[in-house]
């Protein structure tokens, strides 16, 4: 269990209001992303953050923004949601150090998702 | 740019059968390998990795092999059980750094008794 919780789990909105998703992470890993998955496309990434404040598109970045004011927490906001993107996000982890890189440093840990639906 | 392409699914197999699920990927360098299991309701969680050619990764009974020479990573297990219900992803890592995943689309697999 990497230390990895989003919240909230479940989600029901409707279209054009604003929504925030959470993850927040207690293992001190260095890199956070967030993905959407949806059916036949697998997993994909929306954006990414390599540091506090440090972040970057991912493949599906329109209409998605995020915030990391701090290690452990990466928010996800839908400023204006719409139908297309209700989905069920994934927040991921990576790069955890501790002296020399662990094998594990480039192994990414999921949470347990968050499905949104936008009406 | 990077890809993975997985075998459509689903996969139905009885109990104690003989499991493959094909991954092929393209790459510009020499990325890492992965293989996610979801279970119905949950994250992702890893289940192999390969790091560089020719390592073949195991765990829980399912083996996958880096083949440079043909991009593919497939995914076999000589006898699966009800309990390996569940959609598998192949995933490469980004060339570009920050650790980023490329997935392929998933195969779910049902084990029937």
């Amino acid at each position: 269990d990497a230390g990895i919780t989003q919240s909230p789990r479940h989600k029901v909105t409707e279209t054009g209001t604003p929504v925030t998703l959470r993850c927040h992470q207690t293992e001190n890993h260095r890199y956070m992303y967030w993905y959407r998955q949806d059916p036949g496309h697998g997993l994909r990434l929306i954006h990414y953050s390599y540091g506090v404040k440090d972040t970057d598109k991912g493949e599906v970045s329109d209409g998605y923004s995020v915030s990391r004011s701090k290690t452990e927490d990466f928010l996800l906001t839908l400023e204006s949601a719409t139908s297309s993107q209700t989905s069920v996000y994934f927040c991921a982890i990576s790069g955890k150090t501790s002296g020399e890189k662990p094998s594990s440093y480039n192994e990414q840990f999921f949470g347990p998702g968050t499905r949104l639906t936008v009406l | 740019g990077d890809s993975v392409t997985q075998m459509e699914g689903p996969v139905t197999l009885s109990e104690e059968a003989f499991l493959t699920i094909n991954c092929t990927y393209t790459a510009t360098g020499y990325p890492s390998l992965f293989w996610y299991v979801q279970y119905p309701g949950e994250g992702l969680q890893l289940l192999l990795k390969a790091t560089k050619a020719d390592d073949k990764g195991s765990n829980k009974g399912f083996e996958a092999t880096y083949r440079k020479e043909t991009t593919s990573f497939h995914l076999e297990k000589g006898s699966v059980q009800v309990s390996d219900s569940a959609v598998y992803f192949c995933a490469l890592s980004d060339a570009g750094g920050y650790n980023k995943l490329i997935f392929g689309a998933g195969t779910r697999l049902a084990v029937h008794p």
